[in-house]
């Protein structure tokens, strides 16, 4: 099962910043919190992820909690392309003995609006 | 990153036949794994390949309804046999990147059986 809990959905005004919570209460101290989203049935793409700093690249910013137990995904300048299905997850990484697998929750449904 | 290929993209399908979706990609990776996504719902992993060993499946999904192979480091194959309706998804192959950090995913191939 998915250790994450997000919203079903949020809109957003084209421009504005998208601030998009996820919740993780039972995050472990070896795990990371991965953001990918999904555009119209395409294949999951790979935002950003982080442990316990925040986190920032070209194409969002990752603020995660002092306890760790929730995160924000922030894309500063929301554009209609960026209308998808968000991923928060929780995962292993590093693992010198294998990859650990992706477990997806339901995601949230980001609808920027003109 | 990692390019990944998939073929077929897209296809339709009698029932009681069967499919082979081919994953390629750009590099040699270590973990590929497969994804079904069921329509209006979140992806659900169907396996692990490791390269030179049997694919680990996942609760719900057993080896004669999804056998797959993995003959090198840059490719791999699932099957979907003796297809119902039920099986109409989009199958998706998955790759961990060199660092171990980040899993990048195809395009993903829509299957409809009618």
């Amino acid at each position: 099962d998915a250790k994450t809990t997000q919203p079903t959905s949020m809109d957003c005004a084209e421009g504005r910043a998208a601030n998009l919570p996820c919740n993780h209460s039972t995050i472990s101290g070896n795990e990371y919190v991965y953001w990918y989203r999904q555009i119209h049935s395409q294949g999951p793409q790979y935002i950003i992820h982080g442990l316990k700093n925040n986190e920032t690249n070209e194409m969002a910013s990752l603020i995660i909690t002092e306890d760790r137990k929730s995160s924000t995904l922030i894309l500063p300048h929301a554009t209609l392309r960026d209308t998808a299905v968000y991923y928060c997850i929780v995962r292993v990484a590093m693992v010198p003995e294998g990859a650990q697998k992706l477990v997806f929750g339901q995601g949230t449904r980001l609808t920027i609006n003109p | 990153s990692a390019v990944i290929s998939q073929k077929p993209s897209r296809d339709i399908c009698q029932r009681g036949t069967s499919l082979t979706i081919q994953c390629q990609v750009d590099s040699q990776v270590t973990m590929m794994f497969w994804y079904r996504q069921q329509p209006g719902q979140s992806l659900t992993l169907i396996a692990t390949a490791n390269q030179g060993s049997e694919a680990t499946y996942e609760s719900g999904f057993v080896i004669d309804k999804f056998p797959i192979s993995r003959p090198n480091l840059t490719f791999s194959t699932l099957t979907v046999s003796n297809m119902s309706p039920e099986d109409s998804s989009i199958y998706l192959c998955s790759v961990e990147g060199h660092s171990g950090n980040t899993i990048y995913f195809g395009e993903g191939s829509w299957l409809t059986v009618v």
